[in-house]
């Protein structure tokens, strides 16, 4: 089965530090990768996804990703954290050919001054 | 614009009641997704619809009955609610059901509904 994993329940950095979200998959064939980013009361909004191609993925707000086969982690980066990025984070999976997502625990960031 | 809307944005009901929420896009995506999201968890998916067409019913119980009166509209029709089914229901939108990873999906605010 398809999925991900999200280590840390929540991530603390100051304001201008460079801040990781991490998250592992678990897949058969290729990995099709999201990150979603849910703030308080809202709904998710993307941010960025790998399909194939650079292993470096750019997104929305200056946010990052990595893809590491061998390592088999996509973790979401950012060079300098602002207090408007905490929020809640989400990794997620494509699923079969159904357009399914299957999202991690998430991983809630904390930016503080 | 990639934005879905979703009405309303609260939702108190009586677990005798019926009640219908509503979603909403003009993006021209002809599939159109609900996701159930418990407080601090990941969303679930519920039901996928692609063309107007239910394709997708993730073992939902029937007293929650979605609708897509057309291919920009997704209903969710509430009847007899528990307390448990208390959650933000989360609409979203893809270009295509069946175009692969290359779709992605636009999530609407959520509807936050509490059922006494």
């Amino acid at each position: 089965a398809q999925s991900v994993a999200q280590p840390e329940d929540q991530v603390n950095v100051a304001e201008g530090n460079p801040l990781t979200v991490k998250c592992t998959y678990s897949v058969s064939g290729n990995p099709y990768l999201f990150w979603y980013v849910q703030y308080p009361n809202r709904g998710l909004q993307f941010l960025l996804k790998y399909i194939t191609g650079d292993n470096l993925v750019k997104g929305s707000y200056g946010f990052e990703a990595e893809f590491n086969k061998s390592q088999t982690s996509f973790h979401l980066k950012k060079p300098s954290a602002l207090v408007s990025d905490s929020a809640l984070y989400f990794c997620a999976v494509f699923t079969g050919t159904a357009s399914k997502l299957t999202f991690g625990t998430g991983t809630r960031l904390q930016v503080t001054l | 614009d990639t934005e879905v809307t979703q009405t309303p944005k609260h939702l108190v009901m009586g677990m005798t009641n019926k009640k219908s929420l509503k979603c909403e896009q003009h993006m021209g995506h002809r599939a159109m997704y609900w996701y159930k999201q418990k407080a601090k968890k990941p969303p679930e998916l519920m039901f996928v619809y692609s063309y107007e067409k239910l394709s997708i019913n993730e073992s939902v119980p029937s007293r929650f009955s979605p609708e897509c009166p057309n291919s920009s509209l997704l209903n969710l029709h509430l009847h007899a609610l528990q307390p448990e089914d208390s959650a933000l229901y989360l609409c979203a939108s893809s270009q295509e059901m069946w175009g692969g990873p290359q779709e992605t999906q636009y999530f609407g605010p959520g509807t936050r509904l509490l059922v006494l």
